[in-house]
């Protein structure tokens, strides 16, 4: 079956203190690995896709990082406006739909 | 660009009445999506279409319909809402491929009493 797990589920940090979160999927045959980042009330924002293992992009104070089985998202000196929810997905086999994961929620406080 | 829009922003139904969101998008994109988003579930496909004229079954259909007469509009009903599909409903649409970026609207947070 597609699946796709975050962790944690709600991640609290200092303003300047680094992390990561993890998304590992299972799905046959990778399509594309997506990070959005939701804001409270609002749709989801696209930030990365990653098509194979070994791919890297960054953004800002984000890099998104893909392997065969798992996606990390570090965040390098978070700041408070880097407080939301990211999301990660994954095509199913058929190609014809996202399978989302339920989520990490990040706060960052300063 | 306006990009992805959706209509209303918010609703309260009673349960068994009826109603129409509408999501339309200005970029030309082929496919449209609709889901759903609970707390606990993350999102959930409930239909989507790979162009005017076409609609599909996602993960979770019951109750819903949809329909896409013009490529910029992609409408979804509910012709007897119930308790359980109180949700926040999300519109995305996609240029040429299922596999391209999703882009997504800002949402319809529905109320069902």
């Amino acid at each position: 079956e597609d699946q796709v797990t975050q962790s944690p589920e709600a991640l609290r940090l200092q303003e300047g203190e680094s992390s990561s979160l993890n998304c590992s999927y299972t799905v046959s045959g990778l399509r594309g690995l997506f990070w959005y980042r939701q804001d409270p009330g609002k749709g989801p924002e696209f930030l990365f896709t990653l098509y194979s293992a070994g791919e890297e992009k960054e953004k800002e104070r984000l890099k998104a990082t893909l392997t065969k089985k798992e996606s990390f998202l570090h965040i390098t000196a978070p700041k408070p406006e880097d407080s939301a929810t990211y999301l990660c997905a994954v095509h199913n086999q058929a190609g014809t739909a996202l399978i989302f994961g339920k989520g990490t929620t990040l706060s960052v406080s300063s | 660009n306006a990009g992805v829009t959706q209509t209303p922003k918010f609703r309260v139904l009673k349960t068994g009445q009826s109603m129409t969101l509408l999501c339309a998008q200005d970029m030309n994109h082929e496919y449209m999506y609709w889901y759903r988003q609970d707390p606990g579930m993350g999102l959930r496909l409930i239909h989507y279409s790979v162009g005017e004229g076409t609609t599909a079954k996602g993960e979770v259909p019951d109750g819903y319909n949809v329909s896409r007469l013009k490529k910029q509009n992609f409408l979804l009903g509910l012709e007897s809402a119930a308790p359980s599909q109180t949700s926040v409903y999300f519109c995305a649409s996609t240029p040429r491929r299922s596999t391209d970026t999703q882009y997504f609207g800002p949402g319809t947070r529905l109320t069902v009493l």
